[in-house]
């Protein structure tokens, strides 16, 4: 079945640019997500990026997709304290398998001052 | 209100207990997930209803039911839980259960202890 796979935790100072790193196992996937989830809250769609696209860039946010070897990122720059948070990569097969997202683990982000 | 709401936050109950967990979404949407987010596993989906009807049921043990009277709410009786099923309940919804760009949307979730 689908896996999907994240380091567990990223330390990072203020101001300096933070990259998370996702891979995953089925190459039908059409879709992959970045959700970030802070403290006693849901999950909060931060971008996503189709899988005919090697790089998406949203403001702070660059998310950069290597199909051939199924490894996602995503690239955070000038990183601030409002950043720390759980930030999870998911992945939704093609449409006739409707939207069943499979998520990673999670990693955990830290933004020391 | 906006978005996905959940209610309750917290929800305490024993393991002979009946309870019911209440998602409602502001955003007209059509299709509403229930996910389980535990510490020792990723974010597993459990339920999904598009346009009220049930899509999936990934495995889930009969002492969780669903139910999703109109498009906007969706709800998780509880009966007879374990230990183990202590976890934060995610609901989620989005416009289909098309796939693709289908973005969900997720609630803040309910903290559940099985005691």
């Amino acid at each position: 079945g689908e896996d999907v796979e994240q380091s567990l935790f990223l330390s990072v100072r203020e101001g300096d640019s933070s990259v998370i790193n996702c891979t995953y196992t089925d190459s039908s996937s059409t879709y992959l997500y970045w959700y970030k989830q802070e403290p006693g809250a849901g999950l909060q769609l931060l971008t996503y990026i189709f899988s005919n696209m090697d790089m998406k860039q949203d403001q702070r946010l660059t998310v950069l997709l290597n199909k051939k070897d199924k490894h996602l990122s995503l690239r955070i720059a000038d990183t601030q304290t409002g950043d720390s948070a759980i930030y999870f990569c998911a992945e939704s097969p093609r449409k006739a398998a409707g939207n069943k997202l499979t998520f990673g683990g999670g990693t955990r982000v830290l933004v020391k001052p | 209100e906006t978005g996905v709401t959940q209610t309750p936050r917290h929800l305490v109950m024993g393991m002979t207990n009946k309870k019911s967990l209440k998602c409602e979404q502001h955003l007209g949407h059509n299709a509403m997930y229930w996910y389980k987010q535990s510490a020792k596993k990723p974010l597993e989906l459990m339920f999904v209803y598009n346009f009220k009807e049930q899509t999936e049921n990934n495995s889930v043990p009969s002492r969780f039911s669903p139910e999703c009277p109109n498009s906007s709410h969706l709800f998780l009786h509880l009966h007879t839980l374990q230990p183990e099923d202590s976890a934060l309940y995610l609901c989620a919804s989005s416009q289909t259960a098309g796939g693709g760009t289908d973005t969900q949307y997720f609630g803040p979730g309910t903290r559940l202890t099985v005691l």
